[in-house]
């Protein structure tokens, strides 16, 4: 168990909607990092929250946004789904963003998109 | 701006045999170097990690890795593989460029045949 939970662990939408997916880091950790894997993509990094604050931007959609909340959880919102959304998002924890930590992942999001 | 290449998507083992997952970055200063495992359905965990001082680093289940900043590569090996092996593994790098972030490679699937 990495500490970092996510959920929910299975969801399954229609095109055109709109999901929030939720992330709970590690105890004492302030990085949060959201994270896309597809079969095509790979895995891809999409964006990263310190203290709340964005600190850098990856790959990620204009109809995706994400914020950190001051008791340090996450969250991915996913508007206007598309059936390419279908995927695996991580969230992933790190201690300071300034340190050479490695990320903790949680077990995933498994998105479908009808 | 950083970048993960990892040579081979697949590559397939007999037990006991030794295992070379290949990968090489680009970063434009001194870099942070990972790799990770992700078994089935589960998260990504951390094998081993480069920070600074030692060049060969030493990870868990016997893995271990050499920076190599004239190759620009950070190679993952294990003398002997074990069925247990078979996963799916990520090298990844972290830098301040652009904002702390962790970028990670294609992803190298690892088939260990009895």
């Amino acid at each position: 168990d990495s500490g970092v939970t996510q959920t929910p662990k299975h969801l399954i939408t229609a095109t055109g909607q709109r999901v929030t997916l939720r992330c709970s880091p590690r105890s004492g950790d302030l990085s949060v990092y959201w994270y896309q894997q597809s079969l095509d993509q790979g895995l891809q990094f999409l964006i990263q929250y310190y203290n709340g604050e964005e600190r850098a931007k990856g790959n990620i959609l204009e109809r995706f946004s994400a914020q950190q909340f001051p008791d340090l959880h996450s969250e991915l919102n996913l508007s206007s789904l598309e059936l390419g959304d279908s995927a695996l998002y991580f969230c992933a924890s790190s201690a300071v963003g300034r340190q050479n930590t490695e990320a903790f992942f949680g077990q995933g999001t498994r998105l479908t998109v009808v | 701006a950083q970048s993960v290449t990892q040579l081979g998507s697949h590559v397939s083992v007999s037990e006991g045999a030794l295992v070379l997952l290949r990968c090489n970055y680009s970063s434009s200063v001194p870099p942070y170097l990972f790799w990770y495992v992700q078994y089935p359905n589960q998260g990504l965990q951390l094998l081993l990690k480069y920070t600074t001082g030692a060049t060969l680093v030493k990870g868990i289940n016997g893995f271990e890795a050499e920076f190599k900043k004239s190759e620009t590569s950070f190679h993952l090996t294990k003398p002997s593989a074990h069925m247990s092996d078979a996963a799916e593994y990520f090298c990844a790098v972290s830098d301040w460029t652009g904002g702390f972030k962790t970028i990670f490679g294609a992803g190298t699937r690892l088939f260990v045949k009895a």
